[in-house]
């Protein structure tokens, strides 16, 4: 089957830069993205979506890039902040057949520099 | 998040013991879900229940067994579990389809 994936396992950014996490898909039929927040101990906290009508959305520091062209997902964060140190996931759905099912990427983890 | 509360948070069982995981959610949502997180791995959704009926079932062995008893409560029985079962279970739960997942903070599993 088709999977979502991660460009980069690891990213460290400075306290008070900008960071761009990315996601690339492969199912081209995919017309629902999710951005999640995973803390050491706790579960998935939902940030952020996004559907293909869209190409960007934009939440409480975060904004989400869809670039469908590509097939290309982006969640950037402003003015990061040490709170913001976690594993990032990008997920996606397909409407059109078992739309309950989310294919997730396997994360990447952002590390904040005080 | 206490939208979805999951019990125990941590839970070390035999190969040969029964035990079962607990979900509850309390945003009124329609739809539950089961996951199992293992490291290095993408999550993996195993069942799903919409209005306390099964929707999906992604090829899980049957010594998972769910059960939702009304649309607020989840269960995983578990039986005769494998080394290689050893994970994160996470529970979570939408409003509907194609709407965000809330996720409880999951029941870390050891198999002895």
């Amino acid at each position: 089957g088709e999977s979502v994936g991660l460009h980069l396992p690891t990213l460290s950014v400075q306290e008070g830069d900008n960071s761009i996490i990315n996601c690339a898909y492969s199912n081209s039929a995919s017309d629902y993205f999710i951005w999640y927040k995973q803390e050491s101990g706790k579960g998935p906290q939902f940030i952020i979506d996004i559907r293909s009508n869209m190409d960007k959305r934009q939440g409480q520091r975060v904004t989400v890039l869809l670039n469908k062209t590509v097939k290309h997902l982006s969640l950037q964060i402003a003015a990061t902040q040490p709170g913001d140190s976690a594993v990032y996931f990008c997920a996606e759905n397909y409407s059109g057949a078992g739309s309950y099912q989310l294919t997730f990427g396997k994360g990447t983890k952002l590390s904040v520099i005080p | 998040e206490t939208g979805v509360t999951q019990t125990p948070r941590h839970l070390v069982m035999g190969m040969t013991n029964k035990k079962s995981l607990k979900c509850e959610q309390h945003l009124g949502h329609n739809a539950m879900y089961w996951y199992k997180q293992s490291a290095k791995k993408p999550l993996e959704l195993m069942f799903v229940y919409s209005l306390e009926e099964r929707v999906e079932n992604n090829s899980v062995p049957s010594r998972f067994s769910p059960e939702c008893p009304n649309s607020s409560h989840l269960f995983l029985h578990l039986h005769t579990l494998q080394p290689e079962d050893s994970a994160l279970y996470l529970c979570a739960s939408s409003q509907d389809e194609i709407q965000p997942q809330h996720f409880g903070d999951g029941t870390r599993l050891s198999i002895l």
